[in-house]
């Protein structure tokens, strides 16, 4: 199966982190991992991505299991406009395919 | 900024109908795709297109078609709406990336959400 798996609904404190797991333990040596998240209304738009290395970003910071077989996205200080939807998704090397889970939905509480 | 826009945000169609699903890029992507969203099912792949004129099923094609006659514009057709294709349909673009390991983000656009009835 080439789709990952997340928890369907995580909660999370305002100002508090937020660890998002993601769990892909069939991904090949090749495969990227990147995370979208879609907000209410509108569509899926992309956060961050890697490959081996732990990555950081304005948004994010991701880290990648030595082994590739899962991954968490860290949101490092919640605000209630971090409430969304967020997907792990596998990324074929070429990025002409890319495989969405059923994503989780973050709720963020004042 | 890129932008990828959907024709329609709401869309009403008949059982039967031949509806056409329209989706315009503007930064000359090489790839384009169509996605359907369902509560609790996530994004599904219905179709992609990684040039003009060229087409691969994703993993729903059933029930559906798609037609890539320019770059910047690809079009998702429903032959015979039925009721169970009453869904959220998203369109996204993205580049090759000039080197292995350079990034490519998917970009999206809002989304058509049609009824079948």
């Amino acid at each position: 199966d080439a789709k990952t798996t997340q928890p369907n609904s995580m909660e999370s404190n305002e100002e508090e982190p937020v660890h998002l797991p993601c769990n892909h333990s069939t991904i090949s040596g090749t495969d990227y991992i990147h995370w979208y998240r879609q907000l209410p209304s509108q569509g899926p738009e992309y956060v961050i991505h890697g490959l081996t290395s732990n990555v950081n970003n304005r948004m994010a910071s991701l880290a990648i299991a030595e082994d590739r077989k899962s991954s968490t996205l860290i949101l490092h200080r919640a605000t209630l406009r971090d409430a969304a939807v967020y997907y792990c998704i596998r990324v074929e090397y070429n990025f002409n395919k890319f495989y969405f889970g059923s994503g989780t939905k973050l709720n963020v509480k004042p | 900024d890129v932008k990828v826009t959907q024709s329609s945000r709401y869309l009403v169609k008949r059982t039967g109908e031949k509806v056409f699903l329209e989706c315009v890029q503007d930064m000359d992507h090489e790839n384009m795709f169509w996605y359907r969203q369902d509560p609790g099912l996530g994004l599904r792949l219905i179709y992609f297109s990684y040039d003009v004129k060229m087409k691969e099923k994703g993993d729903i094609p059933e029930g559906y078609s798609v037609s890539r006659e320019k770059k910047e514009r690809f079009s998702l057709i429903l032959e015979s709406a039925s009721t169970n294709q009453t869904s959220m349909y998203l369109c996204a673009s993205s580049s090759i990336p000039p080197l292995i390991g350079r990034n490519s983000p998917l970009h999206f656009g809002n989304g058509t959400r049609l009824t079948v009835t």
